[in-house]
């Protein structure tokens, strides 16, 4: 069985703080791929960073940055330096090899507070 | 940047009527799926369409619902005899043909059944 797990519903933080969002998975498939979606106020799912499962490579993305480690089945997601525009829910998800469906963590709330 | 664009954003419905949720994928992707949320939950699968047909669907996507490729832009969800707890977000997406690829979702379509 496949699943994603991410245990923080809600995270509050100052402006300017760094964030770390946890994301766990299950899967038993050896080729697999991680995604993060940022779902803010209006609504719409916007895509963040995909990851295969044979790339452990960490990414920086301007604030962004992603933590993969297969030994835990975590891909973590950082925010440094916090801002009021990240405030968002914040989705991870897992698409096995061979399936076209994505599996959705239950979303972490992020507040970023001015 | 090209966009998924579903329509309409917002759609009010009585109990029994029958929907019709319309997406414009897009143009050079080959895949489409329908995923919903229901309000505060998560982001769960529908179904998957390729090829002029259903690929993948899950346990929701049961007789009550339907999808179709009209015509070669457009991609439809069509709910038969709607009931409340059909009242959700409901996301059309898009991808090209790479399995590893990410997902463009619509900014959604959000169903009130009353």
């Amino acid at each position: 069985a496949q699943k994603v797990t991410q245990a923080q519903t809600e995270i509050s933080v100052v402006e300017k703080e760094d964030v770390t969002l946890d994301c766990v998975y299950e899967t038993r498939d050896t080729t697999y791929y991680l995604f993060w979606y940022k779902q803010p106020p209006s609504g719409e799912l916007v895509f963040l960073i995909r990851r295969n499962s044979f790339d452990e490579q960490n990414e920086i993305s301007g604030r962004y940055s992603w933590n993969f480690q297969k030994s835990t089945s975590s891909f973590n997601f950082t925010i440094t330096a916090s801002q009021v525009v990240d405030s968002a829910v914040y989705f991870c998800a897992l698409r096995a090899q061979g399936t076209y469906k994505y599996i959705f963590g239950t979303g972490t709330r992020l507040k970023v507070l001015a | 940047e090209p966009e998924v664009t579903q329509t309409p954003s917002h759609q009010v419905t009585q109990m029994g009527q029958e929907v019709i949720l319309r997406c414009v994928p897009i143009s050079n992707h080959l895949y489409f799926y329908w995923y919903r949320q229901i309000l505060g939950q998560k982001v769960e699968f529908l179904v998957s369409f390729y090829n002029n047909e259903i690929s993948e669907k899950s346990e929701i996507f049961d007789d009550q619902f339907s999808v179709e490729r009209p015509d070669g832009s457009n991609f439809t969800l069509k709910i038969r005899s709607t009931k409340l707890e059909d009242s959700a977000m409901y996301f059309c997406a898009s991808s090209e043909p790479g399995q590893g690829d990410g997902y463009t979702f619509g900014s959604g379509t959000r169903l009130t059944v009353v």
